[in-house]
């Protein structure tokens, strides 16, 4: 599987944007971006995900690297609530079928302040 | 939120007992997964089903198995439970296994093996 790389933490106040780096300099052309984030004591949460162009959805954006070898999850306005650990995560259609196996790394801790 | 109940929330037990997770959902999903959460090793999938009385193995099988009789229902035991197995457990739905589909994963179960 393709690796990621994201920095262990970041800190941002409420309000402002953030955005969280990811790098997957190994990406294949068939890898799919996906993002979850984990709130503390409960289970992953999907965010978005994308191949190519750029994502929209009400949680946040996607933003690609025009070489695909990077990517940046972006928070429009931090709330507290969004203080998690965000997980980029590469799902790959290669091989045919896939039983949907996630792969977590050890993702980025978002601390957001008042 | 997608309509998955994981019972117990917390649990304790000892070395050598046998210990049933069950995982239950309201979205009739075909796929589901269970995973293992433990610090440095982010999430792990250790069973999933992809149907009814249909699994397969994760990568961190060994010393669980898993069923499924109903859509609804994904059981997880541990014929044996040893403190290695200490862990919070995750279970995750999803309507197939495209990578397009995101994983919903419950709130998790906090087991603690003495």
């Amino acid at each position: 599987d393709a690796k990621t790389t994201q920095p262990n933490s970041m800190e941002s106040n409420e309000e402002e944007p953030v955005h969280l780096p990811c790098n997957h300099s190994t990406i294949s052309g068939t890898d799919y971006i996906h993002w979850y984030r984990q709130l503390p004591s409960q289970g992953p949460e999907y965010v978005i995900h994308g191949l190519t162009s750029n994502v929209n959805n009400r949680m946040a954006s996607l933003a690609i690297a025009e070489d695909r070898k990077s990517s940046t999850l972006i928070l429009h306005r931090a709330t507290l609530r969004d203080a998690a650990v965000y997980y980029c995560i590469l799902r790959d259609t290669a091989g045919g079928t896939s039983y949907g196996k996630l792969t977590f790394g050890q993702g980025t801790i978002l601390t957001v302040h008042p | 939120d997608a309509g998955i109940t994981q019972s117990p929330r917390h649990k304790v037990t000892e070395t050598g007992t046998p210990v049933t997770l069950r995982c239950h959902q309201t979205e009739n999903h075909r796929y589901m997964y269970w995973y293992r959460q433990d610090p440095g090793h982010g999430l792990r999938l250790i069973h999933y089903s992809y149907g009814v009385k249909d699994t397969d193995k994760g990568e961190v099988s060994d010393g669980y198995s898993v069923s499924r009789s109903k859509t609804e229902d994904f059981l997880l035991t541990l014929e044996s439970a040893t403190s290695s197995q200490t862990s919070v457990y995750f279970c995750a739905i999803s309507e197939s296994y495209s990578i397009n589909q995101p994983q919903h994963f419950g709130d998790g179960t906090r087991l603690s093996i003495l």
